[in-house]
């Protein structure tokens, strides 16, 4: 089956940097990866997702690339705010709507 | 945000009680899944639904039973619950059309077995 690391397991910066969360995945048929955000005491909700045709996606600060060839994924925030702090999910899925999620990232964004 | 809903929201029992939790949706959409969520294991899935009826085993179902009746409910069940069965519990919807599916989910039950 498929598995997806995830990485780093936490994050910290300053208010305006930029971070970077980083996935990889080990089924080739893998042609979807959505990204969660997970705010404190709530269920985990679709921030961006990128489909296997695409390389990158842009939304405002939000980010996304995938490396087919090299079957890793990232989510790039720019300008972080203190309201990006979260934990973030990877995930990949092929056709089988079962989808397989990495472990968390713990973004924490000091003002 | 999407229609669904868990009850209850927070729940103590004590080990070897039997528990249901539930998942509703309004949003009637085909699969429906039961997830839990430990520091350092992210989302684990526990059982899933493709249909009224239709459930199989996610990768952590040991000790969990689950069903489902309707389109709209999905319930999940810890037949004598045990100190390791505490966790934080999501339900989570996708549509099942189409190649791309995001999941959606619901805020959650957490539950402490004593």
């Amino acid at each position: 089956g498929e598995n997806v690391e995830q990485h780093p397991s936490t994050l910290s910066v300053q208010e305006g940097d930029s971070a970077v969360i980083k996935c990889t995945y080990s089924d080739s048929a893998s042609n979807y990866f959505p990204w969660y955000k997970q705010e404190l005491g709530k269920g985990p909700q679709l921030i961006i997702d990128i489909r296997s045709n695409v390389g990158e996606k842009k939304d405002q600060r939000i980010a996304v690339t995938l490396n087919k060839t090299a079957k890793h994924f990232s989510l790039h925030i720019t300008e972080t705010q203190p309201e990006d702090s979260a934990v973030y999910f990877c995930s990949a899925s092929g056709g089988s709507y079962i989808p397989t999620f990495g472990r968390g990232t713990s973004l924490i964004v000091h003002p | 945000d999407a229609g669904i809903t868990q009850s209850p929201r927070h729940k103590v029992t004590e080990t070897g009680t039997p528990v249901t939790l539930r998942c509703h949706q309004t949003e009637n959409h085909r699969y429906m899944y039961w997830y839990r969520q430990d520091p350092g294991h992210g989302l684990r899935l526990i059982h899933y639904s493709y249909g009224v009826k239709d459930t199989d085993k996610g990768e952590v179902s040991d000790g969990y039973s689950v069903s489902r009746s309707k389109t709209e409910d999905f319930l999940l069940t810890l037949e004598s619950a045990t100190s390791s069965q505490t966790s934080v519990y999501f339900c989570a919807i996708t549509p099942g059309t189409g190649s791309y599916n995001e999941q959606f989910f619901g805020p959650g039950t957490r539950l402490t077995v004593l």
